[in-house]
């Protein structure tokens, strides 16, 4: 079984400035996707930004951009220029890749989250 | 479009009494998944369909729990009888086969259910 571990549960950060927030994982598996999503308020999940494991080059979305380390299972976010929108819960989620296409399910393990509090 | 739609938004019970969520998801997806989130636990996957069928109920706390899906636009999740440890957020989430790519779930603003 798969699991993904936050060891922040809470970060604050100034207005425009970079907070990056870590995520370890533990699988044995070779392909898989890598997700962090965000849950503001409102408390509805969105997705941030994802990873494939087999792509070296870490993915990067407008402000936010992930540190992918394959070999030491390390998946961190960083949230540069930060908003006063951003301010939200954080999850990172790994989705393993099914040997066979039929049996794809998105079925998704999450961590156990990190506040993020940005300050003006 | 709409997105994956889910009510009641709040739910107050007393312990003993049944509840039952809905959701409607994406239309065209043919996953679904239910989710529970708890402070203690965080978010965990309950259950999850595809194409209406049941595919992994591991999740499901106990035999209180039950979901179905009877058509590919509408599923419930029912607790009988409840419990007030059962006080959580569930979330409903869908995807499509075709975001299997880029596995994303689109997830609804979830059903705050409170047992007295």
């Amino acid at each position: 079984a798969q699991t993904v571990t936050q060891s922040q549960p809470e970060m604050s950060v100034q207005e425009a400035e970079t907070v990056t927030l870590s995520c370890t994982y533990d699988t044995s598996e070779s392909n898989y996707y890598l997700f962090w999503y965000k849950q503001p308020p409102s408390r509805q999940m969105i997705l941030v930004i994802r990873q494939e494991a087999y792509k070296q080059q870490n993915a990067t979305e407008n402000r936010f951009s992930v540190n992918f380390q394959k070999a030491a299972k390390s998946f961190s976010l960083k949230i540069s220029d930060s908003q006063l929108g951003d301010t939200a819960m954080y999850f990172c989620a790994f989705m393993k890749l099914p040997l066979m296409i039929k049996a794809a399910g998105n079925k998704l393990t999450f961590g156990g989250g990190t506040r993020v509090l940005v300050k003006p | 479009d709409a997105g994956v739609i889910q009510s009641p938004r709040h739910e107050v019970t007393e312990m003993g009494q049944e509840v039952t969520l809905r959701c409607k998801p994406i239309s065209g997806h043919d996953y679904l998944f239910w989710y529970r989130q708890t402070m203690m636990r965080g978010l965990e996957l309950l259950i999850y369909f595809n194409n209406n069928v049941p595919i992994d109920d591991s999740g499901m706390p106990e035999d209180r729990f039950s979901a179905k899906m009877p058509n590919a636009s509408f599923s419930t999740l029912k607790i009988q009888p409840s419990e007030p440890r059962d006080s959580a957020v569930y979330f409903c989430a869908s995807s499509s086969r075709s975001n299997r790519g880029t596995g994303e779930l689109f997830f609804g603003e979830g059903s705050r259910l409170t047992v007295l």
